[in-house]
């Protein structure tokens, strides 16, 4: 069975600052996919970004970027120019499909807190 | 982008009655629609896969008989919480997958489902 594994339950920076938030996952599957989710307050689930396996460019959206290391297994998000918007959980996906067919394991999520 | 939605957003019940909470992919035909159950401060947790025309698939310890799942249509999955009980006050979030080229999965607003 996949695991999601997020180590930092919560995180604060000042605005403007740069964060990183972890992931690391466990698979035996060598194709997969890996989504980064938003969830606010409002509790709508967000799609930030996601990751090919057999991609080996890290996948960007904006100020959203993804530090993939497929060896270990690895799955970091990296937020520039972090904004007060982009307080919120955040939470690590695995799937072994592109996302449409196969249900996601989550990770236990990140509390992110941009302070002004 | 992909829109789906849930309905109702919250429900307060009784013990022992049930519950109908429907999940609609408002510009797009899934594939594949999933229910999860989040609980507070904690992350999402997949329950079933369901897929238009078939027998929901169910994740191990979900009990079926509890948690129907009708797929009618493309557009269109119900779960029904039967003879509720205190302990199955949760969120309930669907997501819808579509196929093809950016195969993913988008998530409904959910629905705060609350047992007396």
């Amino acid at each position: 069975a996949q695991t999601v594994t997020q180590s930092q339950p919560e995180m604060s920076v000042q605005e403007a600052e740069t964060v990183t938030l972890s992931c690391t996952y466990d698979t035996s599957e060598n194709n997969y996919y890996l989504f980064w989710y938003k969830q606010p307050p409002s509790r709508q689930m967000i799609l930030v970004i996601r990751q090919e396996a057999y991609k080996q460019q890290n996948a960007t959206e904006n100020r959203f970027s993804v530090n993939f290391q497929k060896a270990a297994k690895s799955f970091s998000l990296k937020i520039s120019d972090s904004q007060l918007g982009d307080t919120a959980m955040y939470f690590c996906a695995f799937t072994n499909s592109g996302g449409g067919a196969d249900g996601l394991t989550f990770g236990k999520g990140t509390h992110l807190i941009i302070q002004p | 982008g992909a829109v789906v939605s849930q309905h109702p957003s919250r429900v307060i019940c009784k013990s022992g009655t049930s519950v109908k909470i429907e999940c609609r992919s408002l510009d797009f035909q899934a594939t594949t629609m999933f229910w999860y159950r989040q609980f507070p401060k904690q992350s999402l947790m997949l329950m079933a896969t369901s897929n238009e025309g078939s027998k929901a698939t169910y994740e191990q310890g979900v009990e079926k008989d509890k948690f129907l799942i009708n797929h009618a249509s493309l557009t269109l999955s119900t779960l029904t919480v039967t003879s509720a009980h205190p302990e199955d006050s949760s969120f309930y979030i669907c997501s819808a997958g579509t196929s093809g080229l950016m195969e993913t999965q988008y998530f409904g607003p959910g629905t705060r489902l609350l047992v007396l």
